[in-house]
C-alpha cells in the first residue's frame, strides 16, 4: 500500500504569511494527488486535485505541485479564514490513503 | 446542486452491526464511483472502503476488509456501508463522498458512530 507522508504537523504563522506543506509518497503516483482544507465540525473541501490544478471557486493564493513522490501545497499570504488542516490524499491505485494532515494556527 | 445525506449513526455495542446510508440528489448518481471515509475524534481523516458505479468493483482499507461491506442502490440513488463486528477503534464521522475523475469533490455532512458499552 502507498504511504503518505506530510509534514509538518503543526505550522504556526501569521497573516500575509507565506506557508508551505509537504506530502511525500512511498511510491510513485503519478500526478494523482489532492489537496483539502477542512475546519472543525466541518466535512473537507477540495482545494487542488491533479497535483497542481485549482479546484473551481478556491482562492489564486492556493497552489500545488510537484509529480512522483513529492508534493507541495503552497499559501501565499495567509488570509485569516485560511486557519485550519490540510490533508493530501492520493488515488492512485486502491487502497487511498490521506497524509496524516497540517494544523495551520495563527501565531 | 450536489448533496450527499448520511444517516443511520448512532451507538452501538462492540461486536454489534450498523448500517450507514447515504442519499445522494444533485448529480447522476449511476454514473460516479463513492468513497466512505471517516474520522475518529481529534483524529485524522481515514479511507474506508470505495465502490466503482457499476457496483462491481470494490475496495476496501485494512482495517475495516472482512467487517464492512460497501454497496449501491442505483435505482435509489443511496449508498451503504454494512458495519459489523464493530470495535471501539471504529468510533468514528463518517462521510459519504463522491469521485470525479481522479479526485473527491464533493463530500457529505457525515454521520457519528459511536461503539461503547
Amino acid at each position: 500500500d502507498i504511504q503518505l507522508t506530510q509534514s509538518p504537523s503543526f505550522l504556526s504563522a501569521s497573516v500575509g504569511d507565506r506557508v508551505t506543506i509537504t506530502c511525500r509518497a512511498s511510491q510513485g503516483i503519478g500526478n494523482f494527488l489532492a489537496w483539502y482544507q477542512q475546519k472543525p465540525g466541518k466535512a473537507p473541501k477540495l482545494l487542488i486535485y491533479g497535483a497542481s490544478t485549482l479546484q473551481s471557486g478556491v482562492p489564486s493564493r492556493f497552489s500545488g505541485s510537484g509529480s512522483g513522490t513529492e508534493f507541495t501545497l503552497t499559501l501565499s499570504s495567509l488570509q485569516p479564514e485560511d486557519f485550519a488542516t490540510y490533508y493530501c490524499l492520493h488515488l492512485n491505485t486502491y487502497p487511498c490513503t490521506f497524509g496524516q494532515g497540517t494544523k495551520l494556527e495563527i501565531k | 446542486q450536489v448533496q450527499l445525506l448520511e444517516s443511520g449513526g448512532g451507538v452501538v455495542q462492540p461486536g454489534g452491526s450498523l448500517r450507514l446510508s447515504c442519499a445522494a440528489s444533485g448529480f447522476t448518481f449511476s454514473s460516479y464511483g463513492m468513497h466512505w471515509v471517516r474520522q475518529a475524534p481529534g483524529k485524522g481523516l481515514e479511507w474506508v472502503a470505495f465502490i466503482r458505479n457499476g457496483e462491481t468493483n470494490k475496495y476496501y482499507a485494512d482495517s475495516v476488509k472482512g467487517r464492512f461491506t460497501i454497496s449501491r442502490d442505483n435505482s435509489k440513488n443511496t449508498l451503504y456501508l454494512q458495519m459489523n463486528s464493530l470495535r471501539a477503534e471504529d468510533t468514528a464521522v463518517y462521510y459519504c463522498a463522491k469521485q470525479y475523475l481522479r479526485r473527491i469533490d464533493h463530500w457529505g455532512q457525515g454521520t457519528l458512530v459511536t461503539v461503547s458499552s
